[in-house]
């Protein structure tokens, strides 16, 4: 089974700042990643898939990178509706998918 | 457009059993595998099942095997998860998801967008 591991868990950011987002797979994953944004009581919403291609009407400040085993999720500034938990996961080495634990983005 | 529309979620009591269906639309189930992934309250996303394009391949994850079950109707399609024995464990919105990469004959497509229905509540609760 490959394990996600994102990192940092908590990230406390300004409005207009900056975000980067960090995820690790244990073995290699190609570009076979997908982030999604997750805000209270919603599903997952697909951010990026194929580590870098953003999904239909997901605006350009979200940004995806990576490649193998290191992964980035790059938010360029932050906008209130962008506070929420994030995950990355690997559909390439399955069954299982897995996922990583998610990091949650919160307002500094 | 692509759509998946889960339903048949509920409170139950534990050792009871539930049915949680999915409908499709925009793809067919003939080309496309579909999985099942879970969340429970304040947790983590945990895939539970998949069921392959032609219906052959059926997996599960070690915390469900040999309690749930995964079958599809094509004609229908939909995607049904028959879940025995619960638990309060398994307690969670049940998202049902179709795989990124399309297959035909054994040859599937690059990996493209993975689309997520809305998700349904089980509550195992006696």
């Amino acid at each position: 089974e490959v394990v996600m591991t994102q990192s940092p868990a908590f990230l406390s950011v300004s409005p207009g700042e900056r975000a980067t987002l960090s995820c690790r797979a244990s073995q290699r994953v190609s570009t076979n990643l997908a982030w999604y944004q997750q805000r209270p009581g919603q599903a997952p919403r697909l951010l990026i898939y194929g580590a870098s291609t953003r999904a239909t009407g997901v605006p350009a400040r979200f940004s995806g990178s990576g490649s193998g085993t290191e992964f980035t999720l790059t938010i360029s500034s932050l906008q209130s509706e962008d506070f929420a938990v994030y995950y990355c996961h690997q559909y390439d080495n399955w069954p299982p998918w897995t996922f990583g634990q998610g990091t949650k983005v919160e307002i500094k | 457009q692509v759509q998946l529309v889960e339903s048949g979620g509920g409170v139950v009591q534990p050792g009871r059993s539930l049915r949680v269906s999915c409908s499709v639309s925009g793809f067919t189930l003939a080309s496309y595998g579909v999985h099942w992934v879970r969340q429970a309250p304040g947790k983590g996303l945990e895939w539970v099942s998949v069921i392959s394009y032609d219906g052959y391949n059926k997996n599960y994850a070690d915390s469900v095997q040999g309690r749930f079950t995964i079958s599809r109707d094509v004609s229908k399609n939909t995607v049904y998860l028959e879940m025995n024995s619960l638990t309060v464990d398994d307690t969670a919105v049940y998202y049902c998801v179709r795989d990124p990469a399309g297959c035909s004959d054994g040859v599937c497509s690059v990996p493209g967008g993975v689309y997520w229905g809305q998700g349904t509540l089980v509550s195992v609760s006696s």
